[in-house]
């Protein structure tokens, strides 16, 4: 089993949408949360962290759920900007080792 | 200006060659990392440094080496180059917040296209 599962998608959703991806993570020792984005041939880059009692940014909220060790994104009012690769990320930490670990993405196109 | 610098961006060499990529980070961040991005998108830690001392060193095979001559450098050395190294290598640094040990950030570099032909 994968450590961080997610639905590759692709997902293609037209603009306005609201879209929701999913995440799953194995390690119960996982301690915190994170969503990346990662636009074609372009390196990750942090989009939100994820606290437990839920978060929101703008049109993006993700949520936390620890007894099922599941995080979710959601994306209101999708824009043709938010294509990308979006990126379920998990850290693990153990002494001064300070680990992510990434699922392997969903793919998500927004169209006109 | 840029945070964390990778060079060469793309990189072809042929099979049982040996070659470097540098990484730079002006951060002042004291962590730095090499991840590996295959052709699946699946992106993988091989290498972690601290201070310069190595923290994390996955499953990857000795052909590959990690230098860090300071604290904002770490370069990756791969000897004897095989069809299965391409992939996209990135480089990244952090430094874990003082104020809150549970949030921190990745940057990344640009990314370094290796192809071995």
């Amino acid at each position: 089993r994968k450590e961080v599962e997610q639905d590759p998608g692709p997902f293609n959703v037209p603009e306005g949408a609201t879209v929701a991806f999913n995440c799953t993570y194995s390690n119960s020792a996982s301690q915190s949360f994170f969503w990346y984005r990662q636009d074609c041939r372009k390196e990750p880059k942090l989009l939100m962290s994820v606290y437990s009692s839920g978060n929101e940014d703008g049109r993006f909220t993700a949520q936390l759920n620890r007894a099922s060790q599941y995080i979710s994104l959601l994306i209101r009012d999708s824009k043709l900007s938010d294509s990308a690769t979006y990126l379920c990320v998990v850290k693990i930490s153990s002494g001064s080792a300070r680990q992510l670990t990434f699922g392997s993405g969903t793919q998500l196109t927004v169209l006109p | 200006d840029t945070a964390v610098s990778q060079t060469p961006k793309y990189l072809v060499t042929q099979m049982g060659n040996d070659k470097s990529i540098k990484c730079e980070q002006n951060l002042g961040h004291d962590t730095m990392y090499w991840y590996k991005q295959d052709s699946k998108k699946f992106l993988k830690i091989m290498f972690s440094y601290n201070n310069k001392e190595l923290i994390i060193n996955e499953t990857v095979p000795n052909r590959f080496s990690p230098k860090s001559p300071d604290k904002a450098h770490l370069n990756l050395h791969i000897n004897s180059l095989e069809l299965g190294d391409s992939a996209v290598y990135f480089c990244a640094s952090s430094q874990l917040l003082s104020y809150d040990r549970n949030h921190y950030e990745q940057y990344f570099g640009p990314g370094t296209r290796l192809t071995v032909t």
